[in-house]
Order: C-alpha cells, then sequence, then structure tokens
C-alpha cells in the first residue's frame, strides 16, 4: 500500500516567516503533486513534479521532488495571510487508472 | 464557469436515508473520480469512471454506494441506508491528461 506521510500535521506562523512542509513515502512515485484546499472547497492543484531531483517555483513557493522519488517539500518564502489552508501532496495510486493517494496534509495559517 | 460542478454543496439527511449527489465535469474530459474527505484527513479515493465505463471501485465503496455515469458526462453518487459514519465532503475529479485532476467544491454530507 502505498502511504503519503505530511509533517508537520499543523503549523501558525506570522506573516513574513519562511517555513517548509514535507511529504515522505517509502514508496517511488511516478510524480507528485500538491494541492490547496481551503474551508468548504475542493483541492486546487499548485505543482506536478515529475523528475528526481526536480525543482519548480511558484512565485513564493518551492517545490522539491526527491532524487529518489519518494519525497517532496514545499517550501515557502514570507509567508502571507493568503497561503492559509490545507497544503495536501498527492501521487498516483499504482492500480494505473491514475486516481490519486494523498497525504492527510499539513494545515497552515498564516497570522497577519 | 466550466469547472466541474458538484450540487448539492450541502446535504443534511437522517440516518436511514438514501442520498444522491452528482458531478458535472469539465466537458471534454473523459476521466472522473470520486473521493471522500473526512475531517483533519486527505481525500480518500471512492471510484473511477473513463467515459461510461466504471473502471475501479476502492474498497471504501461498501454495498450501500453505488455511482454511475450513464452518458460518459455527467455522474452521480448514490449512498443508501446512511449511516453517521458517512458524514464526509464528498469529492469529485475530472481530468483528460496525464496528470491534472481539477476538482469540484464537493458536497458535505451530514448524517444526524
Amino acid at each position: 500500500t502505498q502511504l503519503l506521510e505530511q509533517s508537520p500535521q499543523f503549523l501558525s506562523i506570522q506573516e513574513g516567516e519562511n517555513l517548509t512542509v514535507y511529504c515522505n513515502s517509502s514508496s517511488v512515485f511516478s510524480s507528485l503533486q500538491w494541492y490547496r484546499q481551503e474551508p468548504g472547497e475542493g483541492p486546487v492543484l499548485l505543482v506536478t513534479v515529475v523528475t528526481g531531483g526536480e525543482v519548480k517555483k511558484l512565485k513564493r513557493l518551492t517545490f522539491q521532488f526527491g532524487d529518489a522519488r519518494k519525497d517532496s517539500s514545499l517550501h515557502i518564502t514570507a509567508a502571507q495571510p493568503g497561503d492559509t489552508g490545507l497544503y495536501l501532496c498527492a501521487g498516483p495510486r499504482d492500480t494505473g487508472r491514475r486516481a490519486l493517494t494523498f497525504g492527510s496534509g499539513t494545515r497552515l495559517q498564516v497570522q497577519p | 464557469d466550466t469547472g466541474v460542478s458538484q450540487n448539492p454543496r450541502h446535504k443534511i439527511t437522517k440516518r436511514g436515508q438514501n442520498v444522491t449527489f452528482r458531478c458535472d465535469p469539465i466537458s471534454e474530459h473523459n476521466r472522473l473520480y470520486w473521493y471522500r474527505q473526512t475531517l483533519g484527513q486527505g481525500p480518500e479515493f471512492l471510484t473511477y469512471f473513463q467515459n461510461e465505463a466504471q473502471l475501479e471501485k476502492s474498497r471504501l465503496l461498501s454495498d450501500r454506494f453505488s455511482a454511475e455515469r450513464p452518458k460518459g458526462s455527467f455522474s452521480t453518487l448514490e449512498i443508501q441506508r446512511t449511516e453517521q459514519g458517512d458524514s464526509a465532503m464528498y469529492l469529485c475529479a475530472s481530468k483528460a491528461g496525464e496528470y491534472e485532476a481539477f476538482f469540484g467544491q464537493g458536497t458535505r454530507l451530514t448524517v444526524v
């Protein structure tokens, strides 16, 4: 069974601080995705990483895929209150149907 | 709005009643997924359609759950004889390509 473990589960920081959240697995994934979800809404895709060691930047967000494709990280620089939300990592299930298996998420709160 | 649409957004039902949710995917997307998300967890895969064919069902999908996609367009998820443990957010997602899945806003089910 492919499991994705995210840490930390909760993070409360002040506006302007930097933070990193992690997504780890004992399984190799062909790709990993990061989503952000706000209360009462569906997840919204932020990025897909495909190649081991890949780094992608989305404004103040930097995503990295581990060399062995078993882990990923999301780094946010100078966090803003608008970054508040649930950050989920997800990877394709090994059934070949391209459904996703999700981590349990990191709930981020950025205080103004 | 050409995104994934789910109805209703919220449903409160008494234990033992049947409920049905609808998902309208992005029109050109042939793949459709249903997920369930409980509080504090990431979404869990329930079932997958490619066009009108239901190609995969999770073990989470008990006999009380049934899903259809009769014409390969919209999909319905029915829960019979609801139980309190069915209370969750039910999410629908659609995709056309290899990676990116677009999620609807979800249907929040509360069984009282």
